[in-house]
């Protein structure tokens, strides 16, 4: 595997369900990000991590859970979601948060929930 | 807060011509960076290309260019002799540098659809 992978690729979950997404990146970096992206909204950066301690968290509901056991394996839990809540969630990874490290996108979890 | 604006939702363009897509950003701050990153049809964003604000010079990429117009916070892609495989959805986005606030935040615009045409 090469690059920043996400599984599942697809997911559908009822709002009691209790579910989680993860990212893998294969690049050796040292910061890790999780976004969501909704139709017709920009994307929203929900979590940064960097040398997996979180540092930045952006107002999202406690509904989502991150968590980065290494620096190699992010993961987004999710419980009591809501329909609004449907929508591609992006995971990246950069060298380190510094503003002008590129971002390497993963192909993203699409998310229903019912 | 930064916003980016991209004006134009969709653009189309015949293969081997030129397009550019605009971009304009609101900030305070003297000190950022720009990207242009594309999301083709499978989903995988990557970066296309990237200015830093302090450099006059415009960036550029083999066929990409920028037009970054600092005091104008303009920052228009130009995508020269276009390939069908340049199809995607494109978007701006900005970060700042301002080392004693959060710059871990990457603000992106809405985007902007390009298609290209054989």
């Amino acid at each position: 595997e090469t690059g920043v992978t996400q599984t599942p690729r697809h997911l559908v979950m009822g709002m009691t369900n209790k579910k989680s997404l993860k990212c893998e990146q294969h690049l050796g970096h040292n910061a890790m990000y999780w976004y969501k992206q909704s139709a017709k909204k920009p994307l929203e950066l929900m979590f940064v991590y960097s040398l997996e301690e979180r540092v930045e968290n952006n107002s999202v509901p406690s509904r989502f859970s991150p968590e980065c056991p290494n620096s190699s394996h992010l993961f987004l839990h999710l419980h009591t979601l809501q329909p609004e809540d449907s929508a591609l969630y992006l995971c990246a990874s950069s060298q380190d948060p510094r503003a002008y490290n590129e971002q390497f996108f993963g192909p993203g979890t699409r998310l229903t929930v019912l | 807060a930064q916003t980016v604006t991209q004006s134009q939702p969709e653009m189309s363009v015949q293969e081997a011509e030129t397009v550019t897509l605009s971009c304009t950003y609101d900030t305070s701050e003297s000190d950022y960076y720009l990207f242009w990153y594309k999301q083709p049809p499978s989903r995988q964003m990557i970066l296309v290309i990237r200015q830093e604000a302090y450099k006059q010079q415009n960036a550029t990429e083999n066929r990409f260019s920028v037009n970054f117009q600092k005091a104008a916070k303009s920052f228009s892609l130009k995508i020269s002799d276009s390939q069908l495989g340049d199809a995607a959805m494109y978007f701006c986005a900005y970060r700042s540098d301002y080392s004693g606030g959060s710059n871990y935040k990457l603000t992106f615009g809405k985007g902007t659809l390009l298609t290209v045409n054989p």
